[in-house]
C-alpha cells in the first residue's frame, strides 16, 4: 500500500492567492482527517470526514478555509485568500473506523509558506 | 474536553543513555485510545504504538517500552540505550469518543 499521499510537498504562494492541498487516503479507509501543525499551536484538527461526509469542521479557522471529499479516494483543503499566518505544515490522515482501533496513518504533509 | 500534556519541551541525552518521555492525559470518556508518534527531522509522523484504556499491560518493542498507568492518567515512553537516530519530536495523543488530540510534543536530541 502506498500510504496516504499528499501533494504538493511544498507550496510557496503570495498573500491573497488561492491554495489547494490534495490528499489521497489509504484505499478502504473510511475516515479522513486534516490537521495543521504550527510552532505556536502544535497539531490541531481542522476537519474530518466519514464516508466522504464532513462530520466536524469546528477546527477550521475561518471562512477562508474549505475542505471537500468528492469521493473515497480524494480530498482537498482550499484556502482562499491565503494569508501569511496560514503558513504551516498541513497533514492529511486516514483511518479504518474513527475509534482509533487500527490507528491513524498520516501523509508526509504539505509545507505551506505564504509570503 | 480531552487534553494531553507533555511537560518536557526538550530533552538532550548522550547516546546509550536511557530516556523517558512523559505524557499525562485528561478525558471523561470511559473508553479511549492512547498513541505515540515520532516526527523525525524529515517531518513525517510515524506511528509507534496504540494502547486502549482497558489494557494496562506495559509493552516492550526492542529498545522502546511504554508504561500505561490509568491511576495517574499517564502513558510514558522509555527509550533504552538511545541512539542518534532516535532524535526527533515525539507526540503523545489521545482519542476518546471524539477525535485524536495531540500533546505539544517533546523534542529529543541524542548526541553521539
Amino acid at each position: 500500500d502506498a500510504g496516504v499521499i499528499q501533494s504538493p510537498r511544498h507550496e510557496v504562494t503570495e498573500m491573497g492567492q488561492e491554495v489547494t492541498l490534495r490528499c489521497k487516503p489509504i484505499s478502504g479507509h473510511d475516515y479522513l482527517f486534516w490537521y495543521r501543525q504550527t510552532m505556536m499551536r502544535g497539531l490541531e484538527l481542522l476537519i474530518y470526514f466519514n464516508n466522504n461526509v464532513p462530520i466536524d469542521d469546528s477546527g477550521m479557522p475561518e471562512d477562508r478555509f474549505s475542505a471537500k471529499m468528492p469521493n473515497a479516494s480524494f480530498s482537498t483543503l482550499k484556502i482562499q485568500p491565503s494569508e501569511p499566518r496560514d503558513s504551516a505544515v498541513y497533514f492529511c490522515a486516514s483511518s479504518l473506523g474513527g475509534g482509533g482501533t487500527y490507528g491513524y496513518t498520516f501523509g508526509s504533509g504539505t509545507r505551506l509558506t505564504v509570503v | 474536553a480531552q487534553k494531553v500534556t507533555q511537560a518536557q519541551t526538550e530533552i538532550s541525552v548522550v547516546e546509550k543513555e536511557d530516556v523517558t518521555l512523559d505524557c499525562v492525559y485528561e478525558t471523561r470518556d470511559t473508553t479511549y485510545y492512547l498513541f505515540w508518534y515520532k516526527q523525525p527531522p524529515s517531518g513525517e509522523l510515524v506511528f509507534l504504538i496504540r494502547r486502549n484504556s482497558f489494557d494496562e499491560q506495559n509493552e516492550i518493542s526492542g529498545r522502546y517500552s511504554w508504561n500505561f498507568q490509568k491511576s495517574t492518567s499517564s502513558f510514558n515512553f522509555t527509550i533504552t540505550a538511545s541512539q542518534v537516530v532516535d532524535s526527533a519530536v515525539y507526540f503523545c495523543a489521545l482519542r476518546g469518543y471524539s477525535t485524536l488530540t495531540f500533546g505539544k510534543g517533546t523534542m529529543l536530541l541524542v548526541s553521539p
